[in-house]
């Protein structure tokens, strides 16, 4: 089956770094995205990781172990406006009919001053 | 703005009538994708178009269908409605399903089932 796991809730204040974490069992893997949604809006695209590693994208770094089925968002320099659900998302197979994503449930993450 | 359109923004209806949500991929996109956003299950992937063809199904009930015309926007329709059924609904759109693409996020219809 299909799983994607990450924590439901975090809480962090401005200023500091926090990680969210996400674990993936998937039938096959072709890249592992991460997007940001605040409430009732449309997902944005945040960063996608294909092969092992950190991509670093200004204040936002996505990590990814593919051996372990594991992927984190690092946040740095925390502000208000990133309280949002950060959804974690993978694309199981290329070979596979087409290029759907399969979405984690979300980590909602609350920035307090 | 991710340049997907979705219309309408807001929808509210009875049980056991149907209803027909549009979508515009962005301009140049030939993948468009449908997903429901409820509260307890997260975004869950519907349904996916290339170029007016489907190309992957997902967890989409036989009530619901879809079509994706020449002009590439698409329309999903969701008939004998139930309450269970109110949800976010986003269209997403994406360059070239032939090799892995971000997708672009429309604004989302709201459905709601009386």
């Amino acid at each position: 089956g299909q799983n994607i796991d990450q924590p439901t809730e975090m809480t962090a204040t401005e200023g500091a770094i926090v990680q969210i974490n996400c674990t993936y069992q998937t039938s096959g893997f072709n890249g592992l995205f991460w997007y940001q949604q605040h409430a009732g809006e449309a997902p944005t695209f945040l960063s996608y990781n294909v092969l092992d590693g950190l991509e670093e994208k200004g204040r936002f770094s996505s990590f990814l172990s593919r051996s372990k089925g594991y992927s984190y968002l690092l946040l740095k320099e925390l502000q208000m406006k990133d309280s949002a659900s950060y959804l974690c998302a993978v694309s199981p197979s290329l070979n596979q009919a087409g290029t759907a994503l399969i979405f984690g449930k979300g980590t909602t993450l609350s920035v307090s001053s | 703005d991710s340049g997907v359109t979705q219309t309408p923004k807001h929808l509210i209806t009875a049980t056991g009538q149907r209803v027909t949500l549009r979508c515009s991929p962005r301009s140049g996109d030939l993948s468009v994708y449908w997903y429901q956003q409820s509260l307890d299950q997260g975004l869950q992937f519907l349904i996916q178009y290339y170029n007016g063809e489907e190309r992957a199904k997902g967890n989409i009930l036989e009530r619901f269908s879809a079509q994706q015309f020449p002009d590439l926007h698409s329309e999903l329709n969701l008939s004998s409605l139930e309450l269970g059924d109110s949800a976010l609904y986003f269209c997403a759109s994406s360059v070239d399903p032939g090799r892995q693409a971000e997708q672009y996020f429309g604004p989302g219809t709201r459905l709601t089932v009386t």
